[in-house]
């Protein structure tokens, strides 16, 4: 059973906010919750995680519900760059495995 | 500069024939990890290694093989039981610790393909 469910695609406009979504409701107290992007054939790239709090970073915000079922990866202010596809992750502490979504093919928009 | 290195970046296969895709990292880290991306599709992880000589099956192991005899080196065998083995192949590590600073690091992929 998958960890993390995504939305397949989404569009965003260029200097928008990009809210992408996802969905990890089987998630465990000690597991964390990353988000990598991939541009294609290139090895993902790491973004941001959290545990419980929202985290911030330079690149993106992430929000996760109260409850743990949910976060939502935002990127202040998309440019065409960001076009990629957006990964939600959820790290188990057995064996330290890194359990990868289908993704989210973000489309930013001039 | 510290990373990991992949190679090849393409790589192809004849029927039968047994190929090793490698993967060397000086980032120092004790954790690596091997995962297959087909298409379209995320990743799915195949093998992992915390520590020298010592490994685990992911959830796609069958028909691959590795090894881990040095920290820097993870090299994984893609053997003639794959029966499907045409996929973009990437190699990550990590610290191992399982604290909150853990992130993994990704080298650039290898694309495998079958004559």
């Amino acid at each position: 059973d998958a960890k993390t469910t995504q939305p397949p695609s989404m569009d965003c406009a260029e200097g928008r906010a990009a809210n992408l979504p996802c969905n990890h409701s089987t998630i465990s107290g000690n597991e964390y919750v990353y988000w990598y992007r991939q541009i294609h054939s290139q090895g993902p790239q790491y973004i941001i995680h959290g545990l419980k709090n929202n985290e911030t970073n330079e690149m993106a915000s992430l929000i996760i519900t109260e409850d743990r079922k949910s976060s939502t990866l935002i990127l202040p202010h998309a440019t065409l760059r960001d076009t990629a596809v957006y990964y939600c992750i959820v790290r188990v502490q057995a064996g330290n495995q890194f359990y990868f979504g289908t993704g989210t093919s973000l489309t930013v928009i001039p | 500069d510290g990373g990991i290195t992949q190679s090849p970046k393409y790589l192809f296969r004849k029927e039968g024939q047994n190929v090793t895709l490698s993967c060397e990292q000086n980032l120092n880290h004790d954790a690596m990890y091997w995962y297959r991306q087909d298409p379209g599709q995320g990743l799915r992880l195949i093998y992992y290694s915390q520590i020298v000589n010592d490994f685990q099956k992911g959830d796609i192991a069958e028909g691959y093989s590795v090894s881990r005899e040095k920290k820097e080196s993870f090299p994984l065998t893609v053997t003639s039981a794959q029966k499907n083995p045409t996929a973009f192949y990437l190699c990550a590590s990590s610290t191992g610790t399982g604290t909150f600073s853990e992130k993994l690091f990704f080298g650039s992929g290898t694309q495998l393909s079958v004559l």
